[in-house]
């Protein structure tokens, strides 16, 4: 078990780009999330994988961001045409499926740290 | 709807002192409550949960939380601090559907004076 993986650590762009993430949840974990931090703030959701089917996604996506997750194991997540305001550290948790409602365990990558210049 | 408040935007403490870190909370129905520590350039990581049994929760590291239905808190201790401790904490509530409904605190941020 090596943890949450993310990749990049960080990604400096310049606005108008596309960047995408990448995420490797736990293996065995069915259960993947990404979420959003800003400066001085908490992680707040964005969007949720059980398996291969996207099942919650927050208003916070934008029509610009879009998540996969192929086969139900990494997952990744793609922001078009970037702007300043989605310079942001974003998270990917996953948890296992032996756990669920308040028994849920979410456990955390390292991030990815986005610049949008 | 489920809300948490960090009351502290930052605690300073002398290393070997007591840690107080609060944390209020409002949901609707008996939540689940967390204390998540991120240090810098690593990923979050879960100190303790409460989850309806035991008010006082012992997690890692030597910190505890004392769930407090009364007074809707969450408050996360630790009787002598160690520079280590030194990091951002974060008080999340969570849903009876789990991860997904899980709502983040604005994080309190530690420091320890040696």
């Amino acid at each position: 078990d090596t943890g949450v993986s993310q990749n990049p650590r960080h990604k400096i762009t310049k606005r108008g780009q596309n960047v995408t993430f990448r995420c490797d949840p736990i293996s065995e974990h069915n259960r993947l999330y990404w979420y959003r931090q800003t400066l001085g703030q908490g992680p707040e959701f964005l969007t949720y994988f059980q398996n291969e089917a996207q099942l919650e996604k927050s208003r916070l996506l934008s029509d610009r961001f879009s998540a996969e997750r192929p086969k139900g194991s990494f997952s990744t997540l793609e922001i078009q045409r970037t702007e300043q305001g989605d310079s942001a550290m974003y998270l990917c948790a996953s948890s296992s499926k032996f756990e669920t409602g308040s028994n849920e365990k979410l456990f955390f990558g390292s991030g990815t740290q986005l610049s949008v210049l | 709807a489920q809300s948490v408040t960090q009351l502290d935007s930052h605690v300073s403490v002398s290393e070997g002192t007591p840690v107080l870190l609060r944390c209020n909370y409002s949901s609707s129905y008996s939540p689940s409550l967390f204390w998540y520590v991120q240090h810098p350039n690593k990923g979050l990581q879960l100190l303790l949960k409460y989850t309806s049994a035991a008010t006082l929760v012992k997690g890692i590291n030597g910190f505890e939380a004392e769930f407090k239905k009364s007074e809707t808190s969450f408050h996360l201790t630790k009787p002598s601090a160690h520079m280590s401790d030194a990091a951002e904490y974060f008080c999340v509530v969570s849903g009876r559907t789990g991860g997904f409904k899980t709502i983040f605190g604005a994080g309190t941020r530690l420091f320890v004076k040696a």
